[in-house]
């Protein structure tokens, strides 16, 4: 069964600190991987897509890992600030066009 | 220029009765997609439209759920009959076309739907 596992479920760090968002997926046959950020209230926004071929991609201050052989991706975000407080969500496609959700880690900043 | 739009963005509604949702998606994207997201769940996909036709209705739930679009342009998502069971959000996304990692989706806000 095509399954996506995030972890942690939710995650509370300070103001500027670093934090490691994890995604492990069993989807077969693997055609592409996104995180997206979700603020509430909000539809889903892309952070970074990867391919098999990629390994790592960053968009600002956000760097998605991928490792398509143990079939796991982490997203880093550096320097924490307040507005990154959302729910991050791992996306699998199987089929370009049936995207596979994790649950999401429910990420919070404290001043 | 304007994102994906959905309409209502709450809606509720008593058990037994129908109800209509409707997305409205960038304005030339050709691939349109329904989900549902129940609290604390991933996203659920149900639907997808490439233009006016449907290759992919695997994800709805029941026959009490059904979609469609018209023009290649506005979708509306039909839920006779709800159950307590369909309150969630629903979300709406669409992208240039169907295929290809490029082809990023972009979301709607979503409706969000109790059914008492």
């Amino acid at each position: 069964k095509n399954q996506v596992e995030q972890s942690p479920q939710s995650l509370i760090i300070l103001e500027g600190k670093n934090c490691t968002l994890q995604c492990n997926y069993t989807v077969s046959p693997f055609s592409n991987l996104r995180w997206y950020k979700q603020d509430t209230g909000r539809g889903p926004v892309s952070l970074t897509i990867m391919t098999f071929s990629e390994n790592t991609k960053s968009n600002g201050r956000y760097t998605a890992t991928l490792d398509a052989d143990t079939k796991q991706s982490s997203l880093h975000i550096t320097a924490s600030q307040l507005s990154d407080s959302a729910s991050y969500i791992c996306v699998v496609s199987a089929r370009w066009e049936k995207l596979i959700f994790g649950a999401g880690t429910r990420l919070a900043v404290h001043p | 220029g304007a994102g994906v739009s959905q309409s209502p963005s709450n809606k509720v509604t008593e058990k037994g009765k129908d109800v209509e949702l409707r997305c409205d998606p960038i304005s030339g994207h050709t691939a349109l997609y329904w989900y549902r997201q129940s609290l604390g769940q991933g996203l659920e996909f149900l639907i997808y439209f490439q233009g006016n036709s449907a290759p992919d209705k695997s994800g709805l739930p029941s026959d009490r759920f059904s979609a469609e679009r018209t023009g290649g342009s506005v979708s509306t998502l039909t839920i006779q009959r709800t159950q307590q069971e369909d309150s969630a959000v629903y979300l709406c996304a669409s992208s240039a076309a169907g295929t290809g990692a490029g082809y990023e989706q972009y979301f709607g806000p979503g409706t969000r739907l109790t059914v008492t």
